[in-house]
């Protein structure tokens, strides 16, 4: 089992540029998250998916869109990166929404906007 | 607005002593603590976690202490290692499903 796993694992675009951060994972898990960390940080959380054809807003999804293409799947697209969203994503699953349901993290995709 | 927060940034410790990290939280309504540990380069790692009924809980050299009263929750290490280096978070679900509010991370520096 390669758990979460997340591409690219680096991506530096201009402001303005566009692009999609693909999460995929095989734990058969029914919740998936996205998380920002900035520098010095705690993770916030910019969207999540309860199941499969669902998505629900964070704590911080002003300038983010989210796909959830299948129960594997859960995308995370910047339509015009601004350089406030420099900064780590991370993927994460779980097996609901739960109390207690632990999330499994990928090893983050690291953005820089110029 | 109410937050999960850290007393200490960085806390450096030699080998085979004990490491206590610290964490305060605000929200009176959160019902269940993780801790996280995240190595560079990767993403957290769950080491422990406990509800709000209890007050102590222990894993593997591990053990999470939840002090209700005064909002206050802490990570202690036994015989801390090479490979304890790491940020630790703390994080709490105020309730609403399994969403999760972080704490801004202490660095463990483990000296030989």
């Amino acid at each position: 089992n390669a758990g979460v796993t997340q591409t690219p694992k680096f991506q530096v675009l201009k402001t303005g540029q566009s692009m999609t951060l693909q999460c995929a994972q095989d734990m058969n898990h029914n919740s998936m998250y996205w998380y920002r960390q900035d520098p010095g940080m705690g993770l916030r959380l910019i969207y999540y998916s309860a199941s499969e054809g669902t998505t629900d807003k964070g704590e911080v999804p002003n300038g983010y869109n989210v796909s959830r293409l299948n129960k594997r799947e859960f995308s995370l697209r910047l339509e015009s990166a601004a350089p406030s969203q420099t900064s780590v994503y991370f993927c994460a699953s779980s097996e609901g929404l739960s109390t207690g349901d632990e999330q499994y993290f990928g090893p983050g995709t690291r953005l820089t906007v110029t | 607005g109410e937050s999960v927060g850290l007393h200490l940034p960085t806390l450096s410790v030699q080998e085979g002593d004990n490491s206590i990290i610290n964490c305060a939280y605000s929200n009176s309504a959160s019902d269940y603590f993780i801790w996280y540990k995240q190595e560079s380069g990767k993403g957290p790692q769950f080491i422990i976690d406990i509800r709000s009924n209890m007050d102590k809980r222990q894993g593997q050299r591990v053990t999470v202490l939840l002090n209700k009263t005064v909002k206050h929750l802490s990570l202690q290490i036994a015989a801390t290692q090479p490979g304890d280096s790491a940020v630790y978070f703390c994080a709490e679900n105020r309730g609403a499903g399994n969403m999760l509010t972080f704490g801004g991370g202490t660095r463990l520096m483990v000296k030989p």
